[in-house]
């Protein structure tokens, strides 16, 4: 298993601001991923993170949006730029194990 | 394309059996997923299916057709703290996980 640590867990912001929210792992891994879950919905990839590449979008994802960045194999942070009240999601990292993809507890983001 | 679909709501009695099902479309698929996740909490796994059949785990069980698109999350002796959203996933490729929407699942004494 993997544990897997989010900061900030929760964070209020303001229109037109922009915040990171920072992944650390306890272990080396290939891949890392973000996604967001808006509220009642369920979850949905922002974009892979790999080391020494550019992270790769999903579709209606761009990266002036979400930058990314991955430094190392236990370490990744999203940006989420210029927010807007639609941008009030839980930011969730996970990483691919044995059979399974673990989670993050989340960051929770309130745009105002 | 690629699709996933599971009912948005259920309920049941606690003690009872409830069958949550998730039919998918996709041209790649890699193994299917559940998960369970509670309010204002992270998903955390249940069960993955890569071959047909039905995998149990305790409480609860989970069935795969890769012919139909079809599968299934079974849980049985239901209790109060199973009241949580059951999200449905495939993996497409490259370890990604597609989701369903989730089902809602609330237990009634």
């Amino acid at each position: 298993s993997a544990v897997i640590s989010q900061k900030p867990s929760r964070d209020i912001c303001q229109r037109g601001t922009s915040l990171t929210i920072q992944c650390q792992v306890d272990s080396q891994v290939t891949m890392m991923f973000w996604y967001r879950q808006q509220p009642g919905q369920s979850l949905t990839l922002i974009a892979t993170a790999n080391q020494g590449s550019e992270a790769t979008y999903e579709s209606g994802f761009v990266i002036d949006k979400f930058p990314i960045s991955r430094p190392n194999l236990t370490f990744s942070t999203l940006t989420v730029s210029n927010m807007s009240p639609e941008d009030s999601s839980i930011y969730l990292c996970s990483v691919v194990g044995t059979g399974e993809l673990f989670f993050g507890e989340g960051s929770r983001l309130t745009v105002l | 394309g690629q699709n996933i679909d599971q009912p948005t709501e259920m309920t049941a009695t606690e003690g009872a059996i409830v069958q949550i099902n998730c039919t998918y479309q996709t041209s790649g698929f890699n193994g299917l997923f559940w998960y369970q996740q509670h309010a204002g909490e992270a998903p955390t796994f249940l069960s993955y299916n890569v071959l047909d059949g039905l995998e149990e785990k305790g409480r609860f069980s989970s069935f795969l057709s890769r012919s139909k698109g079809y599968s299934y999350l079974l849980l049985k002796e239901l209790q109060m703290k199973d009241s949580a959203s059951y999200l449905c996933a495939f993996s497409g490729g490259y370890n990604k996980l597609i989701f369903g929407a989730g089902t809602r699942l609330a237990v009634h004494p």
